[in-house]
């Protein structure tokens, strides 16, 4: 089956630094991949929808200079946290829908901790 | 608002004992109800998707079913393994195929 990959699966940085995470589809072609961030116990909230080609569209209340997202191809869309701090702790998961069987896929999820 | 709510929170079985899980949900313009299994500290894999009132799907010791207004997720005969949190996503109108989230529920089978 289709098959997102999503990297690092954890990362532990510093407040202020910025972290990149990347979201692959490897086996589809996918025009349109979207970022959820979850906070335990908690469901699955959509912070933005990444088109391949064009400028993301962002959720209210999610700051775009801060969670900037790039989906220069139609396999890879990156989350970079912009100088990230301890509140932006969460796990962070990417999905693309797979054009042909109009299914959408989760990658595996990035835990953030920032200290 | 568009709002999934499931129930219960939490779900404690012992292996062999069927049970169903609910998720209603309020939208408008629903474009599929979705169906995830859960593992902690991974992403959400993908189970079934409904499009129509009636419509039912199976998968092992699962099967899903959806009216109007919910979906109801039947575990036959659970095992161990089974143990997850089950997700209920409804399709977003005004994103594409965004779905949004209920909180989950949180299946544990003991043996």
């Amino acid at each position: 089956g289709a098959v997102v990959s999503q990297h690092p699966s954890r990362v532990i940085c510093k407040s202020g630094t910025s972290v990149k995470i990347e979201c692959r589809s490897l086996d589809f072609q996918a025009t349109t991949m979207f970022w959820y961030r979850q906070f335990p116990k908690q469901s699955l909230m959509l912070m933005a929808t990444s088109n391949e080609g064009s400028k993301a569209t962002y959720e209210q209340g999610v700051e775009k200079d801060k969670f900037l997202i790039n989906h220069a191809s139609l396999t890879l869309s990156t989350l970079t946290v912009t100088s990230a701090h301890p509140e932006d702790s969460s796990f962070y998961i990417c999905s693309a829908r797979d054009e042909g069987s109009e299914k959408l896929f989760f990658g595996s999820g990035t835990q953030l901790s920032v200290l | 608002e568009d709002q999934v709510t499931q129930s219960p929170e939490a779900l404690r079985l012992q292996e062999g004992e069927s049970s169903s899980l609910n998720c209603s949900y309020t939208v408008s313009g629903l474009r599929g109800l979705f169906w995830y299994r859960q593992d902690p500290g991974k992403g959400p894999e993908f189970l079934f998707t409904l499009y129509s009132a009636g419509e039912e799907k199976e998968k092992e010791r699962l099967k899903a079913t959806l009216t109007k207004k919910e979906s109801f997720l039947h575990i036959t005969a659970p095992k161990p393994e089974d143990s997850a949190t089950y997700l209920c996503a409804v399709g977003h109108p005004q994103a594409g195929t965004a779905l949004i989230f209920g909180k989950g529920t949180t299946l544990s089978v003991s043996s």
